[in-house]
């Protein structure tokens, strides 16, 4: 059973602090997914990373994918209010369906 | 292109009624998933479509639990007699072809009384 283990589970920052949140699994998996959700709506695609030792970068978040494809980081450089939230990583372990294995999610709280 | 819509936002349902949701995709889009969500936890697969074919159907969904998507269009689910442990958030999802991310709709949040 493909498992994917998030932490940390919650975390309480102040606004311009940086941070970290990881994402990781003893499976390969082909392609990975972070997601933003925010209480009472679905997930918001964030990036999808495909290649072992991708990094990408969308405005503060930066996005690396593990070389073993195992594993991947979320970082984000002073962090805002606006972007507390679930974040919530995805494995797709078939290449067919596209069926996701999600971790439990890591709450992000950003205080002013 | 008005994304994925699910209906009804909300369903408060007494224990042993049967509930349908309704889930619109992406009209582009021929790959159509349900995942489940209780509080605190990552969304959990359930069904996955590919246009009007139910090609893969998670463990979870035990016999109470149905979900078409006639002609590759809009799909529904189907819970017949709730029990409180269905009580959760069901999301709708659909994709192009999957391994580069989905869309999903708002969701559906059932409450089994």
């Amino acid at each position: 059973t493909q498992l994917l283990e998030q932490s940390p589970q919650f975390l309480s920052i102040q606004e311009g602090e940086n941070l970290t949140v990881y994402c990781n699994s003893s499976s390969v998996f082909s392609s990975l997914q972070w997601y933003r959700q925010e209480p009472g709506e679905g997930p918001v695609l964030l990036v999808t990373v495909v290649t072992g030792g991708e990094v990408k970068k969308l405005k503060r978040l930066t996005f690396q994918f593990g070389d073993a494809r195992k594993d991947s980081s979320l970082h984000i450089t002073a962090a805002q209010t606006g972007d507390t939230g679930l974040y919530l990583c995805a494995g797709d372990g078939s290449s067919n369906t596209g069926k996701l294995i999600f971790g439990q999610g890591t709450t992000l709280q950003v205080k002013p | 292109d008005t994304g994925v819509s699910q209906d009804p936002r909300h369903k408060i349902t007494k224990r042993g009624q049967n509930v349908t949701f309704r889930c619109d995709p992406i009209s582009e889009h021929n790959r159509l998933y349900w995942y489940r969500q209780t509080l605190g936890q990552g969304p959990e697969f359930l069904t996955y479509f590919q246009n009007e074919a139910q090609l893969e159907k998670s463990r979870l969904l035990s016999d109470r639990f149905s979900a078409e998507r006639p002609k590759g269009s809009f799909s529904t689910l189907e819970i017949q007699r709730t029990e409180q442990g269905d009580s959760a958030m069901y999301l709708c999802a659909s994709s192009l072809t999957g391994r580069y991310g989905y869309t999903f709709g708002s969701g559906t949040r059932l409450t089994v009384v």
